[in-house]
């Protein structure tokens, strides 16, 4: 069955240095997204990307934040300066007709911010 | 702005028992309405999806209603198990499918 893969699992980075998260988001689906999860509260979204171009984006997806499909396969989400409130897991979806239809969902990235 | 509402105490029942989680929503007309399972650790997991048209839904032995005039979805498991334990998610797409919004979720406990 296919499955939206996201690497690393689990991330460690130091205060004020760049990340990449990755996703290998659903072959035909046209809607990707991100969203972060602070540990023991809800999911939150972060923005999302259609035919090449970011569709919406809430006030969470800030400067320091960034998207890119990069080629036909990855969807990544760089953290350009990261900072110890960015601890959180992220999770990539992708769906493949936006609200008629369910958001599938990656296992997640755990970003440890030190 | 949009807000969706679940009721953030955990709900504890006995195996075999009916589970009834609330959602409400406010300063939105939906078309879809969904309901995602999330495990601890792990990303929600689609489970039902209803229509603003549809006042229910059934798959298996979950059920979910659409009430729009009170902006309100039921979600009900029968018969629980205790491998039904984890938080439910209720969920809406906003910005012509742009952003799916969650709820704080219900954490369900079915105890044995």
């Amino acid at each position: 069955e296919p499955e939206v893969t996201q690497t690393p699992s689990h991330q460690v980075t130091q205060m004020g240095q760049e990340v990449i998260l990755r996703c290998v988001p659903i072959s035909n689906h046209l809607y990707f997204y991100w969203y972060r999860q602070i540990l023991g509260q809800k999911v939150e979204f972060l923005v999302s990307f259609y035919n090449n171009e970011i569709s919406e984006k809430s006030e969470i997806f800030d400067d320091q934040f960034s998207v890119e499909r990069p080629d036909g396969s990855n969807f990544t989400l760089k953290i350009r300066s990261t900072k110890l409130e960015d601890s959180a897991m992220y999770f990539c979806a992708s769906s493949p007709q936006g609200q008629m239809g369910e958001a599938f969902f990656g296992q997640g990235t755990r970003l440890t911010v030190v | 702005s949009q807000k969706i509402e679940q009721n953030s105490e955990a709900l504890n029942i006995q195996e075999g028992k009916t589970a009834t989680l609330t959602c409400n929503y406010t300063n939105y007309s939906p078309a879809y309405l969904q309901w995602y399972r999330q495990d601890p650790g792990r990303g929600p997991v689609f489970l039902l999806l209803i229509r603003e048209n549809e006042k229910e839904k059934r798959k298996e032995r979950l059920k979910v209603t659409f009430d729009t005039t009170l902006k309100q979805s039921l979600f009900h498991i029968t018969a629980s198990q205790p491998a039904d334990s984890a938080t439910y998610l209720c969920a809406l797409w906003y910005n012509a499918g742009n952003m799916l919004t969650f709820g704080g979720g219900t954490r369900l406990m079915v105890k044995p």
